[in-house]
């Protein structure tokens, strides 16, 4: 079974980086693309970017001047760092699996931006 | 952007009535919708994709209809179970969005 895990702080400061990590097991991310999406209080979702089966990055141009997503596929993880982080960063982050819809996701964990 | 709106945005209904959620796009985006049901504390769960498609393990009571810009999810007979939020979502453009949510409630 395809099953996806969040891991990382749960509180930054402004102005600091972002950096979490979504450990896959049960298929590999050589295959399909990897997402991460966020969800902010309020219930808003937003697709930030994702990384393809061959390594290439796609990202919501609203923050790609702060945004990366990468990998290793030895771990068959891949990451998000987000720079510069603001109070309007705060939300719960999600990686999910696209295959023609996010069919597969992480629990999410609840990223809190604060001095 | 592609913008989708969702109505309404909070629908009170009684188990064992039907209802019909909306998402209208911004622009024609063929069947490219997918939709999602998020209930509390948990992560978003694929119900149909492509508009009308159906995903495996998902209850038959869950159906979508529609193309170009007017989508509908459709609850046959809604149980306890199904009270939560739903997210439609379209991949018609590269630039992933999401509607603003329909929160399913018990009146």
């Amino acid at each position: 079974e395809v099953q996806l895990q969040e891991s990382g702080p749960g509180l930054v400061k402004p102005s600091q980086s972002l950096s979490l990590t979504c450990s896959v097991t049960g298929y590999s991310i050589t295959s399909n693309y990897w997402g991460w999406i966020r969800k902010f209080p309020g219930n808003k979702m937003e697709w930030m970017g994702y990384i393809s089966y061959s390594g290439s990055t796609s990202y919501n141009p609203s923050l790609k001047s702060r945004i990366s997503i990468t990998r290793d596929t030895s771990k068959n993880q891949f990451f998000l760092q987000l720079n510069s982080v603001t109070t309007e960063d705060t939300a719960t982050y999600y990686c999910a699996r696209w295959a023609k819809g996010f069919d597969y996701w992480g629990q999410g964990v609840m990223v809190t931006v604060s001095s | 952007n592609i913008v989708l709106t969702q109505s309404p945005a909070t629908l009170s209904v009684t188990p064992g009535e039907s209802v019909s959620l909306s998402c209208r796009a911004s622009q024609s985006i063929s069947t490219s919708i997918h939709w999602y049901q998020q209930k509390s504390n948990e992560s978003p769960r694929l119900l149909i994709k492509y508009a009308s498609q159906s995903i495996s393990g998902i209850p038959s009571r869950f159906s979508g209809s529609g193309s170009g810009t007017d989508f509908t999810l459709s609850i046959n007979r809604v149980e306890s179970e199904d009270f939560s939020i739903y997210y439609c979502q379209q991949s018609y453009s590269s630039l992933l969005t999401f509607g603003s949510g329909t929160k399913l409630e018990i009146k």
